[in-house]
C-alpha cells in the first residue's frame, strides 16, 4: 500500500525553527517528485514547495522562499521541510504529497497525500 | 498569472447529481487539472486528473459516480447518486513550468 506519514509538527515561537519529515512507503520513492502543501485553520490548500525525484531541482512558493528548505533522502525514502524564521501566518496543517507521474518535472497532479502534521507558531 | 476559480459552496439532495466547476484564468484554457476531495477533519484525497479535451484518469478506488468533463477554460466534476459521505470540500489543482502548483479556493459541498 502506498503511504505517506508526516511527523515533526508542534508548537514553536515566532522566529523559531522546525523540521518536518514525511516517510514514504509502497512505491519507488526516488522516481517521483514530492511536494509540501499546507492548510491554515479554516482555509484552503496552499502549495509550499516541491522537489524532483533526484533532489536536484526545487521550487518554492513566494511566501516561504528564503525561509523554508525542502530536501529528500532517497536512501531513507524520506522527504523533509526545514522551516526557519517561522511566523504566525505559517500556522497550518502541513501535508506531503506525491506526484502522479514518475520521472516528471515540474510537479504534476498529486495522487497520494499524507494525513498531515500540525504546526503552530505562537508565543 | 494563473488563477483557478471555484464557487465557495454548492448543495444538492441525497441521491441527486451535482456539477462543480473550476475555471482557469484567461490564456490558460489548455491546462489540465486535478480534483481532490477533503472530507471533514481528514487529509485530501485525489479523485482524478482531467485534461482540456475532457479525458480523465481517476485515482484508485474512486467510484464511477465521480466523473470529469471540460469545456473551454472550465473543468467540471460531476458526482451522481450523491451520498452523505460526499459532503466535503473539493479542490482543483493545476501545475506547469513557471506557474509551479496552484490550487483553487475550494467548493464546500453540502448534501441535503
Amino acid at each position: 500500500e502506498v503511504q505517506l506519514l508526516e511527523s515533526g509538527g508542534g508548537l514553536v515561537q515566532p522566529g523559531g525553527s522546525l523540521r518536518l519529515s514525511c516517510a514514504a512507503s509502497g512505491f519507488t520513492f526516488s522516481s517521483y517528485a514530492m511536494s509540501w502543501v499546507r492548510q491554515a485553520p479554516g482555509k484552503g490548500l496552499e502549495w509550499v514547495s516541491a522537489i524532483s525525484g533526484s533532489g536536484g531541482s526545487t521550487y518554492y512558493a513566494d511566501s516561504v522562499k528564503g525561509r523554508f528548505t525542502i530536501s529528500r533522502d532517497n536512501s531513507k525514502n524520506t522527504l523533509y521541510l526545514q522551516m526557519n524564521s517561522l511566523r504566525a501566518e505559517d500556522t497550518a496543517v502541513y501535508y506531503c504529497a506525491k506526484d502522479s507521474s514518475s520521472s516528471s518535472w515540474p510537479p504534476d497532479a498529486f495522487d497520494i497525500w499524507g494525513q498531515g502534521t500540525m504546526v503552530t507558531v505562537s508565543s | 498569472q494563473l488563477v483557478l476559480t471555484q464557487s465557495p459552496s454548492a448543495s444538492a439532495s441525497l441521491g441527486a447529481s451535482v456539477k462543480l466547476t473550476c475555471t482557469l484564468s484567461s490564456g490558460h484554457s489548455s491546462y489540465a487539472i486535478a480534483w481532490h476531495q477533503q472530507q471533514p477533519e481528514k487529509g485530501p484525497r485525489y479523485l482524478m486528473k482531467l485534461n482540456s479535451d475532457g479525458s480523465h484518469s481517476k485515482g484508485d478506488g474512486i467510484p464511477d459516480r465521480f466523473s470529469g468533463s471540460s469545456s473551454g477554460a472550465e473543468r467540471y466534476l460531476t458526482i451522481s447518486s450523491l451520498q452523505s459521505e460526499d459532503e466535503a470540500d473539493y479542490y482543483c489543482q493545476t501545475w506547469g513550468t513557471g506557474i509551479r502548483v496552484v490550487f483553487g479556493g475550494g467548493t464546500k459541498l453540502t448534501v441535503l
